[in-house]
């Protein structure tokens, strides 16, 4: 079984559409994050979100925002699409609000936006 | 504030020849180190991480990273590249903030190691 998991694999939208990633975990996890992946590899965290408490990367815009209904799943909301948000976007995972613990990667999102 | 600098973009090498990816480091406090590795198209999976216990860490796949506070480095390293090897890598530092007791975590902008055959 995948252990964390994130849909769609690839998205393709026009500037301006609204769109959403999903993910969810099946590792009884308490604590999740989205990654941002840009053409040079470079990786950024976006969000880590447990039930008490969300951490949002500043740089981050607000069109960009995280939901979870539960504690396995965190999805991103992407309002009003730009160029510049094409990219590869990763949902990990950890047991602890910790971040010596291991982190759980899913396959990623690969995001074009046109 | 913390920073890594993965010192090399591209690596290439012959298979079963050595690996050495080479990270350095910045950190106000004791950090803790990870090396995560990344197959085309797959998520992130942790190689090897360091938390102040052995300053030599083994990880999976025959990946190892020595701690050199002195140097502040924690380079990758392998006795001999296989073909499943190519991927890209990427050093990570952990510190502590203490101004609002969170960790926070930094990625390098990782290496792609290429295996020649």
């Amino acid at each position: 079984d995948t252990a964390v998991s994130q849909t769609p694999k690839y998205l393709v939208t026009q500037m301006g559409n609204d769109k959403s990633i999903k993910c969810e975990q099946n590792l009884g996890h308490d604590t999740m994050y989205w990654y941002k992946q840009d053409s040079k590899k470079f990786l950024k965290i976006m969000f880590s979100y447990n039930n008490k408490e969300l951490i949002i990367n500043e740089t981050v815009p607000n069109r960009f925002s995280p939901k979870s209904p539960d504690k396995a799943h965190l999805n991103l909301h992407i309002n009003s699409l730009e160029l510049g948000d094409s990219a590869v976007y990763f949902c990990a995972s950890s047991p602890q609000h910790s971040t010596n613990e291991k982190l759980f990667f899913g396959s990623g999102t690969q995001l074009s936006v046109l | 504030a913390q920073s890594v600098t993965q010192l090399d973009s591209h690596v290439s090498v012959s298979e079963g020849t050595p690996v050495l990816l080479r990270c350095n480091y910045s950190s106000s406090y004791s950090p803790s180190l990870f090396w995560y590795v990344q197959h085309p198209n797959k998520g992130l999976q942790l190689l090897l991480k360091y938390t102040s216990a052995a300053t030599l860490v083994k990880g999976i796949n025959g990946f190892e990273a020595e701690f050199k506070k002195s140097e502040t480095s924690f380079h990758l390293t392998k006795p001999s590249a296989h073909m499943s090897d190519a991927a890209e890598y990427f050093c990570v530092v952990s510190e502590l903030l203490m101004d609002t007791g969170r960790r926070a975590l930094t990625f390098g902008s990782g290496t792609r190691l290429q295996v020649q055959p």
